[in-house]
């Protein structure tokens, strides 16, 4: 049964950076598609990008291009996702979800538990 | 905004029967692309609930099922329960928006 296990909550100041890792373990990492959806203080599901673990290709948001970065390290099983020029509005719980193919409109079956990222002066 | 609409909350008495719609476009639902639902309980991530439209995983209850069509999608729940009571999301792809994963908005579904 497949796991993905986050790091803990951060506090950053306005104008930081963020690194949120995601721990893959019980399947094959390098076959599966990660991918990265944040969701505001009582607010929906937004979908941030995904990153091809095979061959680190990635394809973020619109809204996240140029602020997001997303890498994994196959030797860890791990993947990363950077975000820079932290706002107020970046508040939010970080999820990793795991994509069944890599078929770009295909479900996420196993999720991390979240990383809560406050962003605040 | 989400290019996914959902009703913000639906409500049934237990054992009764409520759907949640998913409305979507010509360039996502419309387009043929499929449809998967996620329940959310508070402060825990989403599950997968259905699959490709209308497939359960495993561990779903057979009261819990999809159906799409056209430029909509919708979950049904019957004989609800008070384990039910949760936030559902439907997901699905965007080919306008470059290429990306959208959610719906979010429906809460409450057990009277």
């Amino acid at each position: 049964q497949g796991q993905l296990a986050q790091s803990g909550a951060e506090v950053k100041k306005p104008g930081a950076s963020v690194k949120v890792s995601c721990k893959a373990s019980g399947y094959t990492f390098i076959s599966y598609v990660i991918t990265w959806v944040r969701q505001a203080p009582g607010q929906g599901l937004e979908w941030m990008g995904r990153i091809y673990v095979d061959n680190g290709n990635t394809h973020y948001a619109q809204k996240f291009q140029g602020r997001v970065t997303m890498t994994t390290d196959t030797s860890t099983t791990t993947a990363y996702m950077e975000l820079r020029g932290l706002r107020s509005d970046d508040t939010a719980v970080y999820f990793c979800a795991r994509a069944t193919s890599s078929y770009e409109g295909d479900h996420f079956d196993y999720w991390g538990q979240g990383t809560l990222v406050t962003v605040s002066s | 905004q989400s290019v996914l609409t959902q009703p913000p909350s639906v409500s049934g008495a237990p054992g009764q029967r409520v759907t949640i719609s998913c409305t979507g476009s010509s360039s996502n639902i419309g387009a043929g692309y499929d449809v998967h639902w996620y329940q959310q309980l508070p402060g825990t991530a989403p599950k997968l609930v259905i699959y490709r439209n209308s497939n359960r995983p495993s561990g779903v209850p057979d009261r819990i099922s999809g159906s799409k069509s056209g430029t909509s999608a919708s979950l049904a729940i019957t004989g609800l329960q008070a384990e039910d009571e949760a936030d559902y999301y439907c997901q699905s792809y965007d080919s306008s928006l470059s290429g990306s994963g959208v959610f719906g908005t979010g429906t809460r579904v409450t057990v009277l």
